[in-house]
C-alpha cells in the first residue's frame, strides 16, 4: 500500500523558473516530512524537512508548503538552476525513540534547461 | 559526503547465489536503516537496527537478513538471489537521539544475472 503519493513523475523547467512537486499522504500519524534530492549514482541527501505544526518552511530557494487538513505537502524550488536537475523524493515518518523509518514517494525527475 | 560508507559499490552475481552488503554508519550514529531502490518499487524500507538490536521491519523478504555488530557496522545478507533482486541497496544512519534526519550512503548496485 503506497502511503505517500508524489506527482508529477517528471518535470521540465526553464532556468529561473519555479519547480513545484506535490505529495499526498494517508497516515495521519506521520509527524515528519522530509524532501530528499538524489543525483545519478549517489545516495539521497536531505534537502529540507517540515513538521505538521508548521504550514511553511523556507531554506534559501527551497520552500515546503504543508496543508495538514488536506494531507498534502509540496516542494517549491524558486529560481531553478541547471544544477538542481536531479530526482526529488518526498517522504514521511513517525518519530520513535530509536529512529524513524521513511516512507518515500515515487520520485520526481526534475530537468532544468539552461 | 554523508559520512556513511557502503561496500562494495557494484556487485554482479548469478541467480541462486548469496551476497553480503556492508555498511558503516556515521561516527556516533546508533541507528542503521537499509533501503532497496528499484525502478518498479521505488525506495522501500527494508529493516532498521538500533545499537545492535532489530527495531523495525519493512517489506524485507525472508531470503534477506541483516545484523548490526558491536562496532555498529551493519551487513545485509541476500540469499537465493533472483533476477528481481537486482536493485540499488542503500544504507542510512541517524543519531542516538532518535533523530529523524537519515544520512544515506552511496549505495551498492546489485545485478543478478
Amino acid at each position: 500500500q503506497q502511503q505517500v503519493k508524489q506527482s508529477p513523475q517528471s518535470l521540465i523547467v526553464q532556468k529561473g523558473g519555479i519547480s513545484i512537486i506535490n505529495c499526498a499522504y494517508e497516515n495521519t500519524a506521520f509527524d515528519y516530512f522530509p524532501w530528499y534530492q538524489q543525483f545519478p549514482g549517489k545516495g539521497p541527501a536531505l534537502l529540507i524537512a517540515i513538521r505538521p505544526d508548521v504550514s511553511e518552511k523556507k531554506e534559501g530557494r527551497f520552500t515546503i508548503s504543508f496543508n495538514k487538513s488536506a494531507k498534502q505537502f509540496s516542494l517549491h524550488i524558486m529560481d531553478s538552476q541547471p544544477g538542481d536537475s536531479a530526482t526529488y523524493f518526498c517522504a514521511a515518518s513517525i518519530r520513535e525513540t530509536s529512529g524513524s523509518r521513511l516512507t518515500f514517494g515515487e520520485g520526481t525527475q526534475l530537468t532544468v534547461n539552461p | 559526503d554523508s559520512g556513511v560508507t557502503q561496500t562494495p559499490k557494484h556487485l554482479i552475481t548469478a541467480t541462486g547465489q548469496r551476497v553480503t552488503l556492508r555498511c558503516s554508519p556515521r561516527s556516533g550514529d546508533l541507528s542503521v536503516y537499509w533501503y532497496q531502490q528499484s525502478l518498479d518499487q521505488g525506495l522501500q524500507f527494508l529493516i532498521q537496527y538500533y545499537n545492535g538490536e532489530e527495531r523495525a521491519k519493512g517489506n524485507i523478504l525472508e531470503r534477506f537478513s541483516a545484523q548490526q555488530f558491536p562496532d555498529l557496522h551493519s551487513e545485509l545478507n541476500l540469499s537465493s538471489l533472483e533476477l528481481g533482486d537486482s536493485a540499488l541497496y542503500f544504507c542510512a544512519s541517524s543519531d542516538w537521539r532518535g533523530g529523524e534526519t537519515q544520512y544515506f550512503g552511496p549505495g551498492t548496485r546489485l545485478l543478478v544475472l
